[in-house]
Order: structure tokens, then C-alpha cells, then sequence
């Protein structure tokens, strides 16, 4: 069955860069897209936007505009999401979900934690 | 502040049914038929309980429904059980942006 796998906890001082992989397996990489997703401890989720996995669109949320990039290698099944000039605020469970139906996400990955200090 | 409003927490005893709502606008819930809504346990991954505003994912249990008036989707749990309790969100296809979440309801099971 279809199962994203995420890279391991990350953890960055404020300013830096961070980039979170999602493997994908047992489907059609390039049939969906990958959205990613945040949860800020004790938070709900906000969506942060897809990417077309077949070839690299993508739509950001508007306040991540100009700190985040997305992108995908279809000879691995692999999505990226790349986050630049990071806050505090920006210390998350960050969560790759594959497109499916008209806008569910179905799998999750496991999640990647990532903590910025300052 | 989410977009999609939903009660801080419900709670039911086991063996009744419960009812979370989640209200939207007429950018989102009130235009589109893409309402879905997660179960998430504490620290683990949400999964999808319900699709299009009241389709199940294969292998979900019948006990969970979804419907939607107007600007409002709900999710129904019939005879809860203790494994039910969880945190549920629900989110929309929404104008202005792709998708937006609810803050999220706490279940309780007592």
C-alpha cells in the first residue's frame, strides 16, 4: 500500500536552512502531489501547499513566500521541502501527505520534528 | 486563527454517538464538496477519515460519518469506543487558499 517515509529530526539555529525529505512507495509517484503540512507543538495543522510530483509545480502558503521551495525527484519518488531564514516560530512537526481525491491527504508520513533555536 | 471553527473538545461515554462541527465560509465549506476530516493520536500522524464530505476511506469504520449544511460540515462517531479518542480536524478546499484546517476538537471518551 502507499506509505511515505520522512527524514529524521532536525535541529537548527535561527537563520539557518532546513530541508525534509518524503520517500514515497507502493504507488505511482508521479500520479499525485505531495503536500506538506505543519503542527507547531501543541497546534492544529496548517497546510503549507503542494507540489505536482510529475513535474515540480508548485503553491506556497502566502506567509512562507520567498522562504520555502519545494521539489521532487521522480527517478527516487522523493519529495523536498526546503525552508530558509528560520524563526522559532517555525519549530514544527512538519508532515509530506500525498494528494488524493479532490483535496484529502492520504497516507502521512511520520512526521519530521524540527526545533529552532535561537 | 484557523479558518474552519471547531469545538475545543466534545466528549461522549462509550456506546453513544457524538457529533463535531465545523463551520467555514462561503470561500470554502459553503462552495465546496472537498470537506475531509482526520483523527490524529497524540503524537502520531493524522489519517483520513472521511473524504468529500461523507466518503470513507477503505478499511474506516462505518461508526464514522460526515455531512454538511450551508457553511457547516460535521462529523458523526456512532458507538464510541475508547480507541475513538483522539484529536479530529477537518479541512476545505477554500478560494483563497488550497486547503484549510479547522483548530481541531479533542475527543474524550469517558
Amino acid at each position: 500500500q502507499a506509505q511515505l517515509v520522512q527524514s529524521g529530526s532536525e535541529r537548527k539555529k535561527a537563520g539557518a536552512a532546513v530541508k525534509v525529505s518524503c520517500k514515497a512507495s507502493g504507488y505511482t509517484f508521479s500520479t499525485h502531489d505531495i503536500n506538506w503540512v505543519r503542527q507547531a507543538p501543541g497546534q492544529g495543522l496548517e497546510w503549507l501547499g503542494p507540489i505536482t510530483s510529475h513535474n515540480g509545480n508548485s503553491n506556497f502558503a502566502e506567509n512562507l513566500q520567498g522562504r520555502v521551495t519545494m521539489t521532487t525527484d521522480t527517478s527516487t519518488s522523493t519529495a523536498y521541502m526546503e525552508l530558509r531564514n528560520l524563526r522559532s516560530d517555525d519549530t514544527a512537526v512538519y508532515y509530506c501527505a500525498r494528494g488524493w481525491k479532490m483535496s484529502a491527504f492520504d497516507p502521512w508520513g511520520q512526521g519530521t520534528l524540527v526545533t529552532v533555536s535561537s | 486563527q484557523s479558518a474552519l471553527t471547531q469545538p475545543a473538545s466534545v466528549s461522549g461515554s462509550p456506546g453513544q454517538s457524538i457529533t463535531i462541527s465545523c463551520t467555514g465560509t462561503n470561500s470554502d465549506i459553503g462552495v465546496y464538496n472537498s470537506v475531509s476530516w482526520y483523527q490524529q493520536h497524540p503524537d502520531k500522524a493524522p489519517k483520513l477519515m472521511i473524504y468529500d464530505v461523507f466518503n470513507r476511506p477503505s478499511g474506516v469504520s462505518s461508526r464514522f460519518s460526515g455531512s454538511k449544511s450551508g457553511n457547516t460540515a460535521s462529523l458523526t462517531i456512532s458507538g464510541l469506543q475508547a480507541e475513538d479518542e483522539a484529536e479530529y480536524y477537518c479541512s476545505s478546499s477554500s478560494s483563497s487558499v488550497t486547503v484549510v484546517f479547522g483548530g481541531g476538537t479533542k475527543l474524550t471518551v469517558l
